[in-house]
């Protein structure tokens, strides 16, 4: 079974200035997708980033990017130029690529979450 | 686009009866619901996957009988937490995926806060 680890239960970052929110996981599977989701106080779950572990490019939105190390399974997520509406629990998630008839599952394995502080 | 809604927002119930939660996708159409369960300050826990016009898939230790899950049709999915009791008090989340643009990724509706008195 997959196991999603993320080791800050809890960050606080500077206004404008850059973070960086740990995430590992555990899996025997070569190609899965690895989310990063921000749920804010209102409870509201929201995709922050995507990467495809088949890519080796590490994905970008924005201000929102990840160090994704397919040997180490790591997949870090870096925010730059923090705003105060970032302020939010981030949970990393894992989710299999394997098509479900040949015995995949679709369910996302998530993190414990990082609760991150953004101070003005 | 991509907009998962969720009815109702709150309910408040008394111990031993029922209550329905709605999941629809508003924008897209999806064969395939998730069900979350999430306790304060913590993660989330996937309860079911709900399939459109086929009996849902159960996670282990979750009571199929207690929580019913139905999915008639590609924008609709809901859950009715039968005679509930206080412990099943917690915040339920849907989720959907897109179908048919290859697309993996889920959204995720607000969030149903049920509490049971």
């Amino acid at each position: 079974a997959q196991t999603v680890t993320q080791s800050q239960p809890e960050m606080s970052v500077q206004e404008a200035e850059t973070v960086t929110l740990s995430c590992t996981y555990d899996t025997s599977e070569s190609d899965y997708y690895l989310f990063w989701y921000k749920q804010p106080p209102s409870r509201q779950m929201i995709l922050v980033i995507r990467q495809e572990a088949y890519k080796q490019q590490n994905a970008t939105e924005n201000r929102f990017s990840v160090n994704f190390q397919k040997a180490a399974k790591s997949f870090s997520l870096k925010i730059s130029d923090s705003q105060l509406g970032d302020a939010a629990m981030y949970f990393c998630a894992y989710r299999s690529a394997q098509v479900v008839v040949e015995g995949g599952s679709e369910k996302l394995v998530f993190g414990k979450g990082t609760k991150l502080t953004v101070n003005p | 686009g991509a907009v998962v809604s969720q009815h109702p927002s709150r309910v408040i119930c008394k111990s031993g009866t029922s209550v329905k939660i709605e999941c629809r996708s508003l924008d897209f159409q999806a064969t395939t619901m998730f069900w979350y369960r999430q306790f304060p300050k913590q993660s989330l826990m996937l309860m079911a996957t709900s399939n459109e016009g086929s009996k849902a898939t159960y996670e282990q230790g979750v009571e199929k009988d207690k929580f019913l899950i139905n999915h008639a049709s590609l924008t609709l999915s809901t859950l009715t937490v039968t005679s509930a009791h206080p412990e099943d008090s917690s915040f339920y989340i849907c989720s959907a995926r897109v179908l048919g643009t290859g697309r993996y990724e889920q959204y995720f509706g607000p969030g149903t806060r049920l509490t049971v008195t």
